[in-house]
């Protein structure tokens, strides 16, 4: 199974700085990961698929990069509707599985 | 648009058995690989299933493997999971999900297993 370590684990930021996620998987998934955000009560939202492909609608200020075993989510100007849990999950092979989740606080 | 309803969730004890709908709407159901998806209150989230279209290919998480089962009504644009002998640590929201990778997400339904 391909395990998924996200960091950090919680992050605390200024609106307008840059942000960066990163996950590490225990072995290569080529490019086969997405990340997601969940608001509080809310359910996941796709953000980015193949490590670094955009979904339809998501802000250009998220962008995603990597391959292999290391990946990155960016926020390049963080906003107060950026307050949430960001997850990573690799889709190569089954089982699927997600990386702990980072939580992104507005200072 | 896009619409994943989940229902059939509640209280169980343990060893006890339900049975997870979702009826999807807004897209062609045929066309998508479907799955469930899992969050414990306040922790992470963890894939439990996926079913291919016309249900050829089965995949289970080892933690469900021999208790859930996953299957799916093209006629009837719907998504099932049958879950039996189910334990504590079963309690969790589960998601009706959709596509490979997951790109919709229903609402949710909460199972909560306790005596």
């Amino acid at each position: 199974d391909s395990q998924m370590t996200q960091s950090p684990s919680t992050l605390s930021a200024s609106v307008g700085d840059r942000v960066t996620i990163t996950c590490r998987a225990s072995q290569s998934i080529t490019n086969w990961l997405a990340w997601y955000q969940q608001k509080a009560g809310e359910a996941p939202k796709l953000l980015i698929y193949k490590a670094s492909t955009l979904e339809t609608g998501v802000p250009s200020r998220f962008s995603g990069s990597g391959s292999g075993t290391e990946f990155s989510l960016t926020i390049s100007s963080l906003q107060p509707d950026d307050s949430a849990t960001y997850y990573c999950q690799q889709y190569n092979s089954y089982p699927w599985t997600f990386g702990q989740g980072t939580r992104v606080e507005i200072k | 648009e896009v619409q994943l309803v989940e229902s059939g969730g509640g209280l169980v004890k343990p060893g006890g058995s339900l049975r997870l709908s979702c009826a999807a709407s807004g897209f062609t159901f045929t066309t998508y690989s479907m799955n469930w998806v899992r969050q414990t209150p306040g922790k992470g989230l963890e894939w439990v299933s996926s079913i291919s279209t016309t249900s050829d290919y089965i995949y289970y998480a080892d933690s469900v493997k021999g208790r859930f089962t996953i299957s799916r009504d093209n006629a009837k644009n719907s998504l099932y999971l049958q879950m039996n002998s189910l334990r504590a640590e079963d309690t969790a929201v589960y998601y009706c999900a959709r596509g490979h990778p997951v790109d919709y997400w229903g609402q949710g339904t909460l199972v909560t297993v306790s005596s």
